[in-house]
């Protein structure tokens, strides 16, 4: 009964080399988000998709795309990463029925490092 | 502009004690939420409770309690009779009522380790 489910849970990529992590849900829910989190730090907010509306923090990276074709489905694209891209990233959803007050459910994460 | 605010950045707890982890924040909106979320060296994000700004009671579920006190600020997660697999990275989050507003804050945690 996986919930949110990202694929792979580990990628190893080169500096520069562009790379896609992928996302998926079986919840429905209308909202999914990608953060960021560097060893020791808390998760960063990069952007969400309120269904097919992007929505892109102030302070993310041009180098970080993200795409969703479908309502269980969400990508996140590095351009060209960089050494200081390796991180964990975690992909969550939310209903998004519009109270803003829904708890967050989050994948296991996927494990980018950069040579 | 909302903050979160984890001042313990690590505890050591012997088994089957109760533990309190502290949260404190600061928002000027009039509705938000509390969670908190546990963090395995696996790296899931685990939800664990949840608490309403207006929400009148302490929220429970199961070995943890959220010990909300509004006017301090503070939302502590009580866990009680603390087991080994609750060692874990372990972090408060809040968000307002604000649609479109979809952002969770964290702190930046607090390290739980159990002794056995």
């Amino acid at each position: 009964d996986a919930m949110v489910i990202q694929n792979p849970r580990y990628q190893v990529t080169q500096f520069g080399k562009p790379v896609t992590l992928s996302c998926s849900q079986t919840l429905n829910h209308n909202v999914m988000y990608w953060y960021q989190q560097k060893s020791s730090q808390a998760p960063k907010l990069l952007f969400h998709y309120y269904d097919k509306d992007f929505n892109n923090e102030a302070d993310t990276p041009d180098n970080f795309q993200s795409r969703r074709p479908n309502t269980s489905f969400c990508f996140l694209d590095i351009r060209s990463p960089g050494l200081g891209d390796a991180a964990m990233y975690l992909c969550a959803t939310s209903r998004g029925t519009g109270t803003g007050l829904e708890t967050q459910y989050f994948g296991p994460g996927t494990r980018l490092l950069v040579l | 502009a909302q903050k979160i605010t984890q001042t313990q950045p690590g505890m050591f707890v012997q088994e089957k004690e109760a533990v309190t982890l502290d949260c404190t924040y600061d928002t000027s909106d009039p509705s938000y939420g509390l969670f908190w979320y546990k963090q395995p060296s696996s790296g899931e994000m685990i939800f664990l409770i949840y608490q309403g700004s207006y929400d009148q009671q302490n929220a429970t579920e199961g070995r943890y309690s959220l010990n909300f006190q509004k006017a301090r600020k503070s939302a502590n997660l009580v866990i009680s009779a603390s087991q080994l697999g609750d060692s874990a990275m372990y972090f408060c989050a809040m968000r307002s009522y604000n649609f479109g507003n979809e952002k969770l804050t964290f702190g930046t945690g607090t390290r739980l380790t159990i002794i056995p």
